[in-house]
């Protein structure tokens, strides 16, 4: 069956600029993730949604938003882009809201300039 | 404080050789569990092993075994008779129940592991 596929995979922009990140799930996933990789933070935590619904976000602005479609699709936002934004996105798919097993896409690279 | 510890920033390994990954973690939930994912430099996370704080045994996975010691907090990857191919960032993950419902991934810093011929 088809992973998680993550669009576009590499993304530049200008600072000031938002850009929306896709996000589409195994087939039969519910919940979906989101997080930011960065050399200087490592791996960070964004949001976590599960039937449309946020259950829970990370500790970051309210630059990033994101939401979750009825058929479990997901898409982040970055608003008023910085270039401390820059980094490779990930998002993950689990089949329920246990998260016993996450799968994750390719990611989407982000460069803000 | 971290949560999930890797003290291994780069390991080197010789081919056919085994390989022990360090992980340790802390957490006051007593439901969780323990990931291990591979990055290649393409950037995408491969799930390598999974093993939850109620299990009893230690998880396998073809080469990939975990050796969970609960009482000391640690999870450490174990990749017996490595390949070239193994070449990539290890990375150690916990998954946590969050306040308010939900769960999430916390990871620690990777361990760039190198096999040479």
């Amino acid at each position: 069956k088809a992973g998680v596929t993550q669009t576009p995979r590499y993304l530049i922009k200008t600072r000031g600029q938002q850009v929306t990140l896709s996000c589409s799930p195994i087939s039969g996933h519910r919940s979906v993730s989101w997080y930011q990789q960065t050399p200087g933070q490592g791996l960070q935590f964004l949001f976590e949604y599960f039937s449309e619904t946020q259950r829970n976000k990370g500790n970051f602005p309210g630059r990033f938003s994101g939401r979750q479609f009825s058929n479990s699709r997901s898409e982040m936002n970055v608003s008023t882009l910085e270039l401390g934004d820059s980094a490779l996105y990930l998002c993950a798919s689990s089949l329920d809201r246990n998260n016993y097993g996450y799968t994750f896409g390719s990611g989407t690279r982000l460069t803000v300039v | 404080a971290q949560k999930i510890t890797q003290t291994q920033p780069g390991m080197f390994v010789q081919e056919k050789e085994a390989v022990t990954l360090d992980c340790t973690y802390d957490t006051s939930d007593p439901s969780y569990g323990l990931f291990w994912y591979k990055q290649p430099s393409s950037g995408e996370m491969i799930f390598l092993i999974y093993q939850g704080s109620y299990d009893q045994q230690n998880a396998t996975e073809g080469r990939y075994s975990l050796n969970f010691q609960k009482a000391r907090k640690s999870a450490n990857l174990v990749i017996s008779a490595s390949q070239l191919g193994d070449s990539a960032m290890y990375f150690c993950a916990m998954r946590e129940r969050v306040t308010g419902g939900g769960n999430k991934l916390t990871f620690g810093t990777g361990t760039q592991l190198k096999v040479e011929l």
